[in-house]
This record gives C-alpha cells, structure tokens and sequence, in this order.
C-alpha cells in the first residue's frame, strides 16, 4: 500500500493563478481531510469528507473548493491564489474517527 | 481562547532524560486525545492516543489525561536524539462531526547527547 500520496510536492503560483492539489489514499478509508500548516503553527482544517459525495467546510475554507467523486481521490482547488495561500498542505485519511493517515505534502509558495 | 494549547517550547533535554510535554483544551465536551510526532519537514505521525482518564504506556511513552483538569501530557523517557521532533496535540471534540480534530501549535522538543 501506497498508503496517502499527494502531488505536487512543491509549487510556486503568481498571485491570482489557480492549480489543484491532487490527494489519493489506497487504504479504503471513508474520511479524509485537507489541512494547511503555517510556518511554526499546528494544522487547520481547510475542508473534509466523510465519503464519496459528501464534503463540508473545515475552519478555513476561504479560497478553497473541494470534490469527492470516488473514495480514493479529495482534490483541494485553489481558483485565485493569494500570498496568504503560502503554507505547507497536508491531506490524511482514515476509517471513521480512528488514526489519521497524513500524506507527505506539498510546499504552495504564492508570489 | 484557543481551543487547544501547547507551550511552543522549545523544550530542551538531555539524552536518557524524561521530557514532559503539556497540552490543555477548552472545550469539556473533547472526548478523544492524539499525539502526533512531526519530524522537520515532514508530515505528522501518531505515536499515542488515549480517551480515558489516567495512564496510558507504549514502550517509552506514555500519555497521561485528566479530564477535571482539561489536561494531557505526553511523557517519554529516556529520551534519545531520534526523539529530537515538533509534538502536536489533536483533540476531538463530543458532538462534532467524527474524525475531526483540533490541533496546538506544537510543542518542539530537542534532546541533546
């Protein structure tokens, strides 16, 4: 198993400029979640899904949109990027409220 | 006030020395308890968890809650180098959707031979 994989690993957008962070998990988990992390501060929940169809806004869900088409994939779109969109983003799975699974990844510098 | 809070630290100890790592939420109605270990630049990986009140022990660590005091603490002892990594407290709250979690700022923990 794969485990969660996200890609990119690294990305820099000028200022207004959209892209799609892609998210997958091999694990069958039914949730998964987005998380951001700025430098020196823990995690915030950008959006999460409890299962194929089904997502709801996290704590900063401002300039983010979300799908879940099947259980394996949570892509995080970003449609007007912002310098206060620079932050390490973080996906994670898991089965119901058990152990979160997190990817490795991917580094959003806007300039 | 913040829903979970950590002293940022940096906590600095010895090697084969106990670190004490602190956490305390708001909100009474938080049921479940995680510590995740971050090590630089990369993602969080969960080492303890617990939900009841009292000890919990896994080889070197052990997690310890209080639930009258609104306080977790994650303690490892005879800290090694490798432990040497940012500590993130995550609560889930009663009453909320399942799964969701409330994380500190971390609490980073240097251990020194």
């Amino acid at each position: 198993n794969a485990g969660v994989t996200q890609t990119p690993k690294f990305r820099i957008l000028k200022i207004g400029q959209s892209m799609t962070l892609q998210c997958t998990q091999d694990m069958n988990h039914n949730y998964m979640y987005w998380y951001r992390q700025d430098p020196g501060m823990g995690l915030k929940l950008i959006y999460y899904s409890v299962g194929a169809g089904i997502t709801d806004k996290g704590e900063v869900p401002n300039g983010y949109n979300v799908s879940r088409s099947t259980t394996e994939d949570f892509p995080l779109r970003l449609e007007l990027a912002a310098p206060s969109q620079t932050s390490v983003y973080f996906c994670a799975s898991s089965y119901g409220d058990n152990e979160q699974f997190f990817g490795p990844g991917t580094r959003l510098t806007v300039l | 006030q913040k829903e979970v809070e950590q002293n940022s630290g940096p906590l600095s100890v010895p090697e084969g020395a106990i670190a004490s790592l602190n956490c305390t939420y708001s909100d009474r109605g938080s049921q479940s308890f995680f510590w995740y270990r971050q090590y630089s630049g990369k993602s969080p990986e969960l080492i303890m968890f617990i939900y009841s009140n009292g000890d919990k022990e896994d080889g070197r660590f052990t997690a310890q809650l209080n639930k009258a005091s609104q306080y977790v603490s994650l303690l490892i002892r005879d800290s090694q180098p490798s432990d040497s990594a940012t500590y993130l407290c995550a609560v889930s709250r009663r009453g909320s959707t399942l799964g969701r979690l409330y994380f500190g700022r971390g609490t980073q923990l240097t251990v020194w031979p």
